[in-house]
């Protein structure tokens, strides 16, 4: 089955600055790429998602790239701001429905 | 539009003891998700509904858990007997299934389970 890693697990960065978390995924048939942001005791919910007939995504400050040779996909979000503390998670699915989660990215955006 | 409602939002029990999630998903979505999330870590899919089908519950541990979706609009997932170590919070989801592509998974807000 699918196998998902993610990295990394804790990311600091100042108010302002980039912040990247990636991904590397197992199955080559997975054609579908979203990332959650989960707050604290709060559902997950779809920031972004990308499909792999692209090989890029943009959403104003949120970007995702993948990388299908190389089976890796990335969350890019610039002029980070107080609010985009959270925990990401990337997940992959090949097209039968199932995803399967990376383990979590906790953002924390320093004032 | 409402979301993917789910109750109660916590629930404590001792061990041994059964407990029922309920989740209804949004209006017009046909599959219908429970995921198992523990402290630190992604969820992970318990089983998986196609209208009243369940059509994937490999990851489903069939000795205490059970789950239906008589109607295929709203779901309910049982644990009996708990153990301490289903102490994790249970998300239920919900996408629309176009047939094919990969459709976008919206979540509930999930049951916090403690078992003591």
């Amino acid at each position: 089955g699918e196998n998902v890693e993610q990295h990394p697990s804790t990311l600091s960065v100042q108010e302002g600055d980039s912040a990247v978390i990636k991904c590397t995924y197992s199955d080559s048939a997975s054609n579908y790429f979203p990332w959650y942001k989960q707050e604290l005791g709060k559902r997950p919910q779809l920031i972004i998602d990308i499909r792999s007939n692209v090989g890029e995504k943009k959403d104003q400050r949120i970007a995702v790239t993948l990388n299908k040779t190389a089976k890796h996909f990335s969350l890019h979000i610039t002029e980070t701001q107080p609010e985009d503390s959270a925990v990401y998670f990337c997940a992959a699915s090949s097209g039968n429905e199932k995803l399967t989660f990376g383990t979590g990215t906790r953002l924390t955006i320093i004032p | 539009e409402a979301g993917v409602v789910q109750s109660p939002r916590y629930k404590i029990i001792e061990k041994k003891q059964p407990v029922a999630f309920w989740c209804n998903p949004i209006s017009g979505h046909n599959t219908l998700y429970w995921y198992l999330q523990n402290l630190g870590q992604g969820p992970e899919l318990l089983i998986r509904y196609e209208n009243e089908e369940a059509v994937d519950d490999s990851q489903l541990p069939k000795d205490r858990f059970s789950a239906e979706r008589l109607k295929g609009v709203d779901s309910t997932l049982k644990i009996q007997p708990a153990e301490l170590g289903d102490s994790a919070v249970y998300l239920c989801a919900s996408s629309l299934h176009g047939g094919g592509a990969t459709d976008t998974q919206y979540f509930g807000p999930g049951t916090r389970l403690t078992v003591l």
